[in-house]
């Protein structure tokens, strides 16, 4: 089957902090990968994506580098800032689909 | 380029009452999507669009819910004799193109609270 596991939260860091949230993925054939971030209130938004192996994708200083090998889509940050605090959701959609899979979602707070 | 449109954000409602939930897609987008996201999970897939067509449906959709999409342009999600477990934010998205390299944008969900 197709699914998504992402590490547990919640992850609370100082600003500057590095930042890294494991997602590793289950899909038959060669899936895209994307990660969403999620304020509070507020709808899904689309941070980066990856559509084959070793592909990476980077927005905002955010950056994940798609791992066939070990199946693999870790989400990173160099120096968080206050305003990253949000819910960040790893997902998945198949070549030949057209249903997205997601993660159960990282909620990270940064503190000043 | 508005983005995708959901109205009503919040609706409160009683127990065994019905509601409906209206998206509006991003313009020329062909594919509509619908998921249910509860409170510290991530959204699961309910229906899925192209133009005016239902092509996928997920078991969560039960016989009470009901998606169309008449034109092929916005969409409504009802929900029949609401029981409390239907409580949630209902999401959704749009998109232009399937299988890889596939991007959905989100609207800002409508939350359920059923009493």
């Amino acid at each position: 089957g197709n699914s998504v596991t992402q590490m547990e939260g919640p992850v609370t860091l100082s600003e500057e902090a590095f930042l890294t949230i494991n997602c590793t993925y289950t899909a038959t054939g060669y899936p895209s990968l994307f990660w969403y971030v999620q304020y509070p209130g507020e709808g899904l938004q689309l941070l980066l994506k990856a559509t084959k192996a070793d592909d990476k994708g980077s927005n905002k200083g955010f950056e994940a580098t798609y791992r066939k090998e070990t199946t693999s889509f870790h989400l990173e940050k160099g120096s968080v800032q206050v305003s990253d605090s949000a819910v960040y959701f790893c997902a998945l959609i198949r070549n030949t689909g057209n249903q997205f899979y997601f993660g159960t979602g990282t909620s990270l707070t940064v503190i000043p | 380029d508005t983005g995708v449109s959901q109205n009503p954000r919040h609706k409160i409602t009683k127990r065994g009452q019905n509601v409906t939930f209206r998206c509006d897609p991003i313009s020329e987008h062909n594919r509509l999507y619908w998921y249910r996201q509860t409170l510290g999970q991530g959204p699961e897939f309910l229906t899925y669009f192209q133009n005016e067509a239902q092509l996928e449906k997920s078991r969560l959709l039960s016989d009470r819910f009901s998606a169309e999409r008449p034109k092929g342009s916005f969409s409504t999600l009802e929900i029949q004799r609401t029981e409390q477990g239907d409580s949630a934010m209902y999401l959704c998205a749009s998109s232009s193109r399937t299988g890889s390299g596939n991007t959905i944008y989100f609207g800002e969900g409508s939350w359920l609270t059923v009493v």
